[in-house]
């Protein structure tokens, strides 16, 4: 299957600082990638779409200030968490698809807001 | 809009048993696809097995195999000869044709096996 790398796998910020997530496509296009969120015990709940040379579409709720989606090529998008507080400490996973029948993952990025 | 639902958010099984997850699904879409993932401690999405909506043999992958009834939007999964490395959450998961791989998870079943 196709492969998706994601970038970092943890990191742990202070608060108000940004950070940067990236998800790479590594044997495939893709013009669309897809950001999910998950809280501990909990499910993937989609935040928002990211579509290559446009801008990203965001899941009702989400602040798109906050998590600032780039998809600049056909193989990375990148999410950025702005001015991160604790409660946006969560783990963080992308995933895309080569030919739409089925979704590939990144590794994750388990955030820490301290 | 589609819906997942998974209402088993915890089983157990022995080792060696056979046991089934749950999951039903709303929609009006005709052609679509359905998943389980499996999602281990390290939280890496694993694709345990598929099903194209427009095929009615249920789909099978060595121990796993689902119970599709496309009528009843019911999508069960029987995992056979369950063993220690099964152990995980299990995620139901539906996919439409036109929306560029996005996926809605149900809220997960979280199974144990026990020694």
């Amino acid at each position: 299957g196709a492969v998706v790398s994601q970038h970092p796998s943890r990191v742990i910020c202070k608060s108000g600082t940004s950070v940067k997530i990236e998800c790479r496509s590594l044997d495939f296009q893709a013009t669309t990638m897809f950001w999910y969120r998950q809280f501990p015990k909990q499910s993937l709940m989609l935040m928002a779409t990211s579509n290559e040379g446009s801008k990203a579409t965001y899941e009702q709720g989400v602040e798109k200030d906050k998590f600032l989606i780039n998809h600049a090529s056909l193989t990375l998008s990148t999410l950025t968490v702005t001015s991160a507080h604790p409660e946006d400490s969560s783990f963080y996973i992308c995933s895309a698809s080569d030919r739409y029948t089925e979704a590939f993952f990144g590794q994750g990025t388990r955030l820490t807001v301290v | 809009a589609q819906t997942v639902t998974q209402s088993q958010p915890e089983m157990s099984v022995q080792e060696a048993e056979t046991v089934t997850l749950s999951c039903t699904y709303d929609t009006s879409e005709n052609n679509y696809y359905l998943f389980w993932y499996k999602q281990p401690p390290s939280r890496q999405m694993i694709l345990v097995i598929r099903q194209e909506a427009y095929k009615q043999q249920n789909a099978t992958e060595n121990r796993f195999s689902v119970n599709f009834q496309k009528a009843a939007k019911s999508f069960s999964l029987k995992i056979s000869d369950s063993q220690l490395g099964d152990t995980a959450m299990y995620f139901c998961a539906f996919m439409t044709l036109n929306q560029g791989g996005k996926l809605i998870f149900g809220q997960g079943t979280e199974l144990s096996v026990k020694p």
